[in-house]
C-alpha cells in the first residue's frame, strides 16, 4: 500500500475554501485515492474517492494531477461544524492490503 | 439499518483482567475491520475478515490480542490479559466490496485498563 504524507493541522475561518494535500510517491496503477473525516469521539467517515482529474460530491472535491503522486481534498465554503481529523488513503479497491490511517490532518476552522 | 453496532461504548478494568469487546457489522457487508485508535500512533488496523474467514492480522499486536467471527452478523476482539498501554479507542468498520470500499465505521469501544 502506497505511503501518503499529510501535514498534521491546519486552520481555517469560516466561510473559506479549504485545501488539504497529500502526498503519495509511490502510487501503484490500480490504486485509488479515499479520503475519510472523523469528528471527535466518533468512528471515520467516508468522504470522497478517485482515480484521477477530478472527482465532486456534495461534501467535497477531490484533485487528482495526471501523474497521480498527490492528491487535494477541498472543502468549500467551510464552518465550524467541519472541524475534524481528515485521512487520505491509497491503495487498491478490492484485494488484500495493509490499510494504514496514520493521524491524518487536524483542520480546526475558526469563527 | 442501524449501522455497526459496538459493545460497551466504554469499558474500564484492571490490568490483568480479560476485555471483549463486541461488533455487529451492516447486514450484507462481507468484510468487517478492527482497529485501535491512541493519540501516539493514531488509527491503525489491527485484523481484518472477509467472509467470516481472518484474512490479515499483521496489526495485532501481540498474542494476547485474538479475534474471532463465528457468524455473518458478530465478532469479537479480545484482550487477555489486559495492560494499561491497551488503553485506546477500538472501532470496529465493515464493508461490502473490501478495504478500499466504503468502509462504515462503528462507534467505538473506549478502554481503560487501570
Amino acid at each position: 500500500l502506497a505511503k501518503t504524507t499529510q501535514p498534521i493541522s491546519m486552520d481555517s475561518y469560516e466561510g473559506q475554501e479549504v485545501n488539504i494535500t497529500c502526498s503519495h510517491n509511490n502510487i501503484a496503477t490500480n490504486d485509488y485515492i479515499t479520503w475519510y473525516q472523523q469528528f471527535p469521539s466518533q468512528g471515520p467517515r467516508f468522504i470522497i474517492q478517485g482515480y484521477k482529474t477530478k472527482v465532486t460530491n456534495e461534501v467535497a472535491s477531490l484533485f487528482i494531477p495526471a501523474d497521480r503522486k498527490s492528491s487535494t481534498l477541498s472543502l468549500p465554503r467551510v464552518s465550524l461544524s467541519d472541524t475534524a481529523v481528515y485521512y487520505c488513503l491509497v491503495g487498491v479497491r478490492t484485494g488484500a492490503n495493509n490499510l494504514f490511517f496514520g493521524t491524518g490532518t487536524r483542520l480546526t476552522v475558526i469563527p | 439499518d442501524a449501522g455497526v453496532i459496538q459493545s460497551p461504548r466504554h469499558e474500564v478494568t484492571e490490568m490483568g483482567q480479560e476485555v471483549t469487546l463486541r461488533c455487529k457489522p451492516i447486514s450484507g457487508h462481507d468484510y468487517l475491520f478492527w482497529y485501535r485508535q491512541t493519540m501516539m500512533r493514531g488509527l491503525e488496523l489491527l485484523i481484518y475478515f472477509n467472509n467470516n474467514v481472518p484474512i490479515d492480522d499483521s496489526g495485532m499486536p501481540e498474542d494476547r490480542f485474538s479475534a474471532k467471527m463465528p457468524n455473518a452478523s458478530f465478532s469479537t476482539l479480545k484482550i487477555q490479559p489486559s495492560e494499561p498501554r491497551d488503553s485506546a479507542v477500538y472501532f470496529c468498520a465493515s464493508s461490502f466490496l473490501g478495504l478500499l470500499d466504503t468502509q462504515y465505521f462503528g462507534p467505538g469501544t473506549r478502554l481503560t485498563v487501570l
